[in-house]
């Protein structure tokens, strides 16, 4: 079955270490890959995607994500956490099945100690 | 660009009323609109796709008369929850996606609660 899977429900780092969360995908092909970040009580905001060629891939607010197809993850860093960073972190997946529907993982609740 | 707005941000009805949530594209034309709901602490889980002018997919287990979807237009899409109970008390996030893009666009969400 197609799955998204975050092993880590909740994260607590310093604020200036650095960050990864990881993301696992069970697809047949390469899906669509995206991260997303949700503040409490607010929507979605998009900070990286994959769709194809470089695997290292550069969002806003200084996120990145690495594409390892052998491996089957697609996961999120940052090298130095900021206290402003503390939100829930979505990892999903579109399959490429057609319809543009997405899947995602359960979430990763990231905390900042100052 | 790419601006996704629901209305209202939040809603308390009486159970057993039906309440109306509002998902607009505001500087594009959405060829698709999604509906997701989230429960507290939770992820969010796909309840229907909808395409302008033609009926919504729903996902297994969720119930098409009771969570009514109108796509009347490409940038304005409906969801009715009838008949509202407590248990129906979540928050539902549209999202609009461009055709060929992969990628959806979300709305700020709707924070629902029933008596």
């Amino acid at each position: 079955a197609q799955s998204v899977t975050q092993p880590d429900i909740h994260i607590t780092v310093s604020e200036g270490a650095s960050l990864e969360l990881r993301c696992n995908y069970s697809y047949g092909a390469t899906p669509y890959l995206f991260w997303y970040v949700q503040s409490p009580g607010q929507g979605l905001q998009l900070l990286l995607k994959y769709f194809s060629g470089d695997t290292l891939v550069q969002g806003i607010k200084g996120f990145e994500a690495e594409f390892k197809r052998s491996q089957s993850s697609f996961n999120l860093r940052k090298p130095s956490v900021h206290w402003s960073d503390a939100a829930e972190y979505f990892c999903a997946v579109d399959g490429r099945g057609g319809g543009n529907k997405l899947t995602f993982g359960t979430g990763t609740q990231l905390k900042v100690e100052l | 660009g790419a601006v996704v707005s629901q209305h209202p941000s939040r809603v308390i009805c009486k159970s057993g009323t039906s309440v109306k949530i509002e998902c607009r594209s505001l500087d594009f034309q959405a060829t698709t609109m999604f509906w997701y709901r989230q429960f507290p602490k939770q992820s969010l889980m796909l309840m229907a796709t909808s395409n302008e002018g033609s009926k919504a997919t729903y996902e297994q287990g969720v119930e098409k008369d009771k969570f009514l979807i109108n796509h009347a237009s490409l940038t304005l899409s409906t969801l009715t929850v009838t008949s509202a109970h407590p248990e129906d008390s979540s928050f539902y996030i549209c999202s609009a996606g461009l055709a060929g893009a992969h990628e959806q666009f979300f709305g700020p969400g709707t924070r629902l609660t029933v008596l």
